[in-house]
C-alpha cells in the first residue's frame, strides 16, 4: 500500500484531455517536489514532469503538472495513441526517508 | 548521451544472493546520486535504494533494509546492488536510475533510467 495514491485507470479518445490525480500527505507531496514518469510498454520509464510543473526538454507541452497542498495532477491534452501506457507520480516521503511512487495509472486511448 | 549498462540479472533460488551492476557513461558520474527502482510483474514502480554522490550515504526501502547493499565505484563509473536472502517477492525488473540534479532528494527527480535487469527468484 503506497503512501501516495493514484487512480488505477484513465481513458479518453484521441484529441481529448485526461487528468491524473496523485494524492498524498504533508510528509510527501505537501512538503516535497513531485515528479511524473511515463512508462510505455517495452521501454524504460521516462521523466515527464519534475519540480511539480517543469517539463524536461523534449517533452511535448501537451503534458503539464501542478501541485496544490497534498495533491498533484498530471494533465495530458490532445491525447494521442502513443500516449497509451502507465503514468506514475513520485515524491520523497519524510516519514519513510525514501521515495514514494504512486501505484500508477494506466492510460487508455479509446 | 547518458547510457546505463545493467548486468547480473537472472534466475536465483530462494534464499540465495545476487549482485546487480550498472555501468554508466555520458555524464559526470561522481556528481550525481544514483538509485535502484524495481517493478515486479504486473505491479508498479517501487524505489529500492539510493546512494549519494560520494557513496558515504545510503538509503533503503523497508523491504531492502538488512538484505540489500547499494555501493558505487566512482573510479569505474559503476553502481551495484547486492541482494541476499532473496524471496519470490524480489522477482522484478530492476532499473538503475540517475538523479537529475545535485539538490536534496526531496527536491530531486530521476532524469535517466537504464533498460532494466530481470531478476527471477524461483526454485
Amino acid at each position: 500500500q503506497s503512501v501516495v495514491t493514484q487512480p488505477p485507470s484513465a481513458s479518453g479518445t484521441p484529441g481529448q484531455g485526461v487528468i491524473i490525480s496523485c494524492s498524498g500527505s504533508r510528509a510527501n507531496i505537501g512538503n516535497n517536489h513531485v515528479a511524473w514518469y511515463q512508462h510505455l510498454p517495452g521501454t524504460a520509464p521516462k521523466l515527464l514532469i519534475y519540480n511539480n510543473n517543469q517539463r524536461p526538454s523534449g517533452v511535448p507541452d501537451r503534458f503539464s503538472g501542478s501541485r496544490s497542498g497534498t495533491s498533484a495532477s498530471l494533465a495530458i491534452s490532445g491525447l494521442q495513441s502513443e500516449d497509451e501506457g502507465d503514468y506514475y507520480c513520485a515524491a520523497w516521503d519524510d516519514n519513510l526517508d525514501g521515495l514514494a511512487f504512486g501505484g500508477g495509472t494506466k492510460v487508455t486511448v479509446l | 548521451e547518458v547510457q546505463f549498462l545493467e548486468s547480473g540479472g537472472g534466475l536465483v533460488q530462494p534464499g540465495e544472493s545476487l549482485t546487480l551492476s550498472c555501468s554508466a557513461s555520458g555524464f559526470s558520474f561522481n556528481r550525481y546520486a544514483l538509485s535502484w527502482v524495481r517493478q515486479a510483474p504486473g505491479k508498479g514502480l517501487k524505489w529500492v535504494s539510493t546512494i549519494s554522490e560520494s557513496g558515504d550515504s545510503t538509503k533503503y526501502a523497508d523491504f531492502a533494509k538488512g538484505r540489500f547493499i547499494i555501493s558505487r565505484d566512482n573510479s569505474k563509473n559503476t553502481v551495484s546492488l547486492q541482494m541476499s536472502s532473496m524471496g519470490a517477492d524480489d522477482t522484478a525488473v530492476y532499473y538503475c536510475v540517475k538523479f537529475g540534479s545535485s539538490a536534496w532528494y526531496r527536491y530531486n527527480w530521476f532524469d535517466r533510467w537504464g533498460q532494466g535487469s530481470l531478476v527471477t527468484v524461483s526454485s
